[in-house]
């Protein structure tokens, strides 16, 4: 199964909104409500900052928040702030216990 | 709190085993599915295998089937990765993650390097 599509880089100036899409196919990200997204931070482990398309978990910021629509995810983080510059990754579940992850964005803040 | 805790990486060589361990700790460990997840050098992530709470459903990528092996120790709180025929493109950050759709928390990590 090919990896989900992402731009290698976007950025934004603090306090702007920066999106970052990710698209799939049917059998994946159309297919299932089951879209998650992760930060990383360069030497770190990924954090989780989205599940199921929408949800946050407790401790991450507002300005972080998921949507969908067809086989598109995508991640808007709102009021940029230098601590948001980081790697992010989408990923979703595509049936048969498997998960496929995007190819990443660096999010460079400006 | 919850902790993941992997170990067991290394340098190996082409053709060689390495079995990953990652020590499970601050949650009820056999009610809930786990999965590993891959990082090579300067790359994104791939999704490498998942086995559910009680262990007896376990799936693994292709790139991974038939060399790789997922298990559970639930009375270890202990998820393993036993890798046999490694090959220089599974040279790897190798994580843990707490999930099977979604992955929260990870661990930090365990290197592995395949290598002549």
């Amino acid at each position: 199964q090919s990896a989900l599509t992402q731009p290698p880089s976007a950025s934004g100036s603090p306090g702007q909104s920066v999106t970052i899409s990710c698209t799939g196919t049917s059998s994946d990200i159309g297919g299932y409500n089951y879209v998650s997204w992760y930060q990383q931070y360069p030497g770190k482990a990924p954090k989780l900052m989205i599940s199921e398309v929408t949800k946050r978990p407790s401790g991450v910021p507002d300005r972080f928040s998921g949507s969908k629509s067809g086989n598109t995810a995508s991640l808007t983080v709102s009021g940029l702030q230098a601590e948001d510059e980081a790697d992010y990754y989408c990923s979703s579940y595509a049936g048969s216990k498997n998960v496929i992850f995007g190819g990443g964005t660096k999010l460079t803040v400006l | 709190e919850v902790q993941l805790l992997e170990s067991g990486g290394g340098l190996i060589q082409p053709g060689g085993s390495l079995r990953l361990s990652c020590a499970a700790s601050g949650f009820t460990f056999r009610n809930y599915a786990m999965t590993w997840v891959r990082q090579a050098p300067g790359k994104g992530l791939e999704w490498v295998s998942g086995i559910s709470g009680s262990g007896d459903t376990t799936d693994s990528a292709d790139s991974v089937k038939g060399r790789f092996t997922i298990s559970r120790d639930n009375s270890k709180n202990t998820l393993y990765l036993q890798m046999n025929t490694l090959r220089a493109d599974d040279t790897a950050i190798y994580y843990c993650a707490k999930g099977l759709k979604w992955f929260d928390p990870w661990g930090q990590g365990t290197l592995v390097t395949v290598s002549s």
